[in-house]
């Protein structure tokens, strides 16, 4: 079975400073994998996906199938960027269904 | 275009009682799946419809049921609550040709007392 796994569950970074959300998946296939955002007061949405390999608010993840993980970086946090993170993993083959990880809450202090 | 919508926002339950959500879909979108949120637990998914036809199921008891609509409208039904049933329950469609990425809804808060 497939299984997505964020290691944090809290990331406090200061304004400026780099920023990389950890994911790690165990599936035996080729997954698809996204990143999704909820903030504050809003619903849960697409941050970005790998197979589209766009940087979406300045955030890049690039799935490393050696190591499995699909981490999300970007260079220098902002304070909007605040919000809660979650790793998500589809199996191509299983319809639309979504394996969520925990979610990182990231928090971004001025 | 609308995004997906979903009714009531907010219920509360006693043990034993039944309940039923309801969700629309963005307009044009065919698959609808339901997640739930709890603390503990994360989001875990509890079905996918497509088509009006349940395409995938979660790891959940059969007091967890559901069905989709002809214009893709789905509803979701939990009977006999339980404590543990309180979550908020997702709902996300997506459109057939655009493969996973799904569209949440506000979610609906079920509190079960």
């Amino acid at each position: 079975a497939q299984r997505v796994t964020q290691p944090e569950k809290l990331l406090s970074v200061f304004k400026g400073a780099p920023v990389e959300l950890k994911c790690n998946y165990s599936y035996s296939g080729s997954p698809e994998l996204f990143w999704y955002v909820q903030y504050s007061r809003q619903r849960l949405q697409l941050l970005l996906r790998h197979i589209s390999r766009e940087s979406i608010k300045g955030f890049t993840a690039d799935l490393n199938k050696g190591e499995t993980s699909f981490h999300l970086k970007k260079p220098f946090a902002q304070e909007e960027d605040s919000a809660m993170y979650y790793c998500a993993l589809s199996d191509g083959n299983a319809g639309n269904m979504l394996t969520f990880g925990g979610g990182t809450r990231l928090m971004v202090k001025p | 275009k609308a995004g997906v919508t979903q009714t009531p926002r907010y219920l509360i339950k006693t043990r034993g009682q039944q309940v039923t959500l309801s969700c629309s879909p963005i307009s044009g979108h065919r698959s609808v799946s339901w997640y739930q949120q709890t603390p503990g637990q994360g989001l875990q998914f509890l079905f996918e419809y497509f088509s009006e036809t349940q395409r995938n199921k979660g790891n959940f008891p059969g007091r967890f049921s559901g069905r989709q609509f002809s214009n893709s409208r789905s509803e979701m039904n939990v009977s006999t609550l339980e404590l543990g049933d309180s979550a908020l329950y997702l709902c996300a469609s997506s459109p057939y040709n655009r493969g996973p990425e799904q569209f949440f809804g506000p979610g609906t808060r079920l509190t079960v007392l």
